[in-house]
């Protein structure tokens, strides 16, 4: 009930396309969800999240979809560039001070 | 600009070796983290703090320790490092439950 499913492992995007990563978990106490985004050699840096209390929300080219009722959530990234190509961390928390990472996403956008 | 600085981005050790990995943090946060990074696995949790001389088990905290004797400074403890701890480990910090973790670059542990 604490794990949060992500997919698919790794992705390949044309540029200009939509790259969409897909989230599910199991425990309805989660109230947080974030996205990370990790590029080689790197930390994992706050990407854009989402409170249950809205479907969507848009930051540029990032958008985050929450379905509540599905209890998944995914990112999306609308005309995707080569400097997207990244590793991709969904998570979900509740009131602890805990994140649940999914296992990631490799993202290759060609040029 | 904030910051999360772990001492080390390489590191190779020979199994038994004590090995000690520092994390800093400038941002007066309350919360640290440790996890460690597998290919497929993601982001596990060791340990974590959230205030000072606090600590907490995570979900694979075996084989590991922690201290953290001041709100800066969380370091990992290796008590008797063994090849199955080659990983990548991750440092994290974060204000308050509210808020998104920052995390350092990371150190790339080698036990041979």
């Amino acid at each position: 009930q604490q794990q949060v499913k992500q997919s698919p492992q790794s992705l390949i995007v044309q540029k200009g396309g939509i790259s969409i990563i897909n989230c599910a978990y199991e425990n309805t106490a989660f109230d947080y969800f974030p996205w990370y985004q990790q590029f080689p050699g790197k930390g994992p840096a706050l990407l854009i999240a989402i409170r249950p209390d809205v479907s969507e929300k848009k930051e540029g080219r990032f958008t985050i979809s929450f379905n509540k009722s599905a209890k998944q959530f995914s990112l999306h990234i609308m005309d995707s560039q080569p400097g997207d190509s990244a590793t991709y961390f969904c998570a979900a928390s509740m009131e602890t001070y805990k994140y649940i990472f999914g296992t990631g996403t490799r993202l290759k956008v060609l040029a | 600009d904030v910051k999360v600085t772990q001492s080390s981005r390489y590191l190779v050790k020979r199994t038994g070796e004590k090995v000690f990995l520092e994390c800093v943090q400038d941002m007066d946060h309350e919360n640290m983290f440790w996890y460690r990074q597998d290919p497929g696995l993601g982001l596990r949790l060791i340990y974590f703090s959230y205030d000072v001389k606090m600590k907490e088990k995570g979900d694979i905290p075996e084989g590991y320790s922690v201290s953290r004797e001041k709100k800066e400074r969380f370091s990992l403890i290796l008590e008797s490092a063994s090849t199955n701890q080659t990983s990548m480990y991750l440092c994290a910090s974060r204000h308050g439950q509210n808020y998104g973790y920052t995390f350092g670059s990371g150190t790339r542990l080698t036990v041979v």
